[in-house]
């Protein structure tokens, strides 16, 4: 089974704070995405990567910055934490090229963000 | 512009009964369409999705849904649903299709499912 994974269920931080999610997929899958989920809102593409230290801005990148130093790993940076930051935030992965079943996006649990 | 309209936010039905949940689209060339089903807490988990040629898809936990070019719509169904349904419900539809696969979402549809 394809596993995303990401390194915290809930998360708490102070605004200001610097924050990390991670995410981790085993699928060796090129694609890897970022989206914040807000209620009335559904998802929204924060930053998405289609490969090792390629990253492309998605709707929403402002506040945002993103890593991606190997093909498993894709990281989710908030240089300076706000409050309207808080938020689900999913992780996904994708193979790149188009093939049948290949499309579909893998999420992961997410991560639910607090910023006081 | 592309989108992907969910024009029911919020849906209540009772346990057994059918449910249809709509979805339109606004795309120029034929679209990959999907439904991912998210339970309370968790990630999204895909159920169904249409490339091509069938335009009945079926899909897990016995939902299906139609494409419908002519009316721009991918509604999900189930005949009987089950209280384990209880979730919120999203379609989706790539934009990119030549490489990056960008899903672009509807805002989703909870459903509430009533003993």
């Amino acid at each position: 089974d394809v596993k995303v994974t990401q390194s915290s269920r809930y998360l708490v931080k102070r605004t200001g704070e610097k924050v990390f999610l991670e995410c981790v997929q085993d699928m060796d899958h090129e694609n890897m995405f970022w989206y914040r989920q807000d209620p009335g809102l559904g998802l929204r593409l924060i930053y998405f990567s289609y490969d090792v230290k390629m990253k492309e801005k998605g709707d929403i990148p402002e506040g945002y910055s993103v890593s991606r130093e190997k093909k498993e790993r894709f990281s989710l940076i908030l240089e300076s934490a706000s409050t309207n930051q808080t938020s689900m935030y999913l992780c996904a992965s994708s193979f790149r090229r188009l093939a049948g079943v290949r499309n579909e996006q893998f999420f992961g649990p997410g991560t639910r963000l607090t910023v006081l | 512009a592309q989108s992907v309209t969910q024009p029911d936010i919020h849906i209540t039905v009772s346990e057994g009964a059918s449910l249809e949940l709509r979805c339109n689209y606004s795309y120029g060339a034929t679209p990959y369409l999907f439904w991912y089903v998210q339970s309370p807490g968790q990630g999204l988990q895909l159920l169904l999705k249409y490339f091509s040629g069938d335009t009945l898809v079926q899909g897990i936990k016995g939902f299906e849904a139609e494409f419908k070019r002519s009316q721009s719509s991918f509604n999900l169904r189930k005949p009987s649903v089950h209280w384990s349904d209880a979730a919120e419900y999203f379609c989706a539809v790539v934009l990119d299709q030549t490489g990056a696969n960008n899903l672009f979402f509807g805002t989703g549809t909870r459903l509430t499912v009533i003993p």
